[in-house]
């Protein structure tokens, strides 16, 4: 029972171009997400995160957008450029718990 | 000066075997977890230590036994090795139960 889930393992953009990362979740008590990423042999670092009272942070090139009515969230990012390319992970938290639960990760890849 | 250094980043063993993860975080952080990416690349938690006290316990196997000597310190044990334990391991810190986690580079357990 999967409660977050991004559906594109991969995604491939050229530099200069946006980016957007999908997750979707069920559990309707999540009320923080988050996004990581991840280079290989490197563990997640935190990128950007969003609370459920709200429905967009940014930070700098990277935008996170959150729908609760659909239960979506996305990543945004623009320009994009080759560094980004990475794993990128979405993660959530319920109201009263301290875990999070992870989605299975999407493949970035911007193409010079 | 790494933040979170789990070693060893590799792990080749026999089934049967007992084998040990070493975690160490330098980043004065209360909240230690021991995470699992399975061969799916879904990143799901094990064990999670505030102040050397366990307050997250999933549906691991009692051969995994994660030991606390110290807030800084988070240790997994593995008895019995099985196939099916072939992982890459991540180890984490965050700041009491904060969402934010600060990942090791994760140790990849491969179980013959």
């Amino acid at each position: 029972d999967q409660q977050v889930k991004q559906n594109s393992p991969s995604l491939s953009v050229q530099e200069g171009r946006i980016s957007i990362l999908n997750c979707d979740y069920t559990n309707s008590m999540f009320d923080y997400f988050l996004w990581y990423k991840k280079y290989p042999a490197e563990g997640p670092t935190f990128l950007i995160s969003i609370s459920s009272i709200k429905d967009k942070n940014e930070d700098g090139r990277f935008t996170v957008f959150l729908n609760k009515s659909a239960k979506h969230l996305s990543l945004h990012i623009v320009p994009s450029q080759p560094g980004d390319s990475a794993v990128y992970f979405c993660a959530a938290k319920e109201i009263s718990g301290s875990r999070l639960t992870f989605g299975e990760g999407t493949q970035l890849t911007v193409n010079p | 000066d790494t933040a979170v250094s789990q070693t060893p980043k590799y792990l080749v063993t026999q089934m049967g075997n007992d084998k040990s993860i070493k975690c160490e975080q330098n980043l004065g952080h209360d909240t230690m977890y021991w995470y699992k990416q399975d061969s799916k690349k879904f990143l799901k938690i094990m064990f999670s230590y505030n102040n050397k006290e366990l307050i997250i316990n999933e549906t691991v196997p009692n051969r995994f036994s994660p030991k606390s000597p110290d807030k800084a310190h988070l240790n997994l044990h593995i008895n019995s090795l099985e196939l099916g334990d072939s992982a890459v391991y991540f180890c984490a810190s965050s700041r009491g139960l904060d969402e934010k986690l600060f990942f090791g580079s994760g140790t990849q357990l491969s179980v013959l």
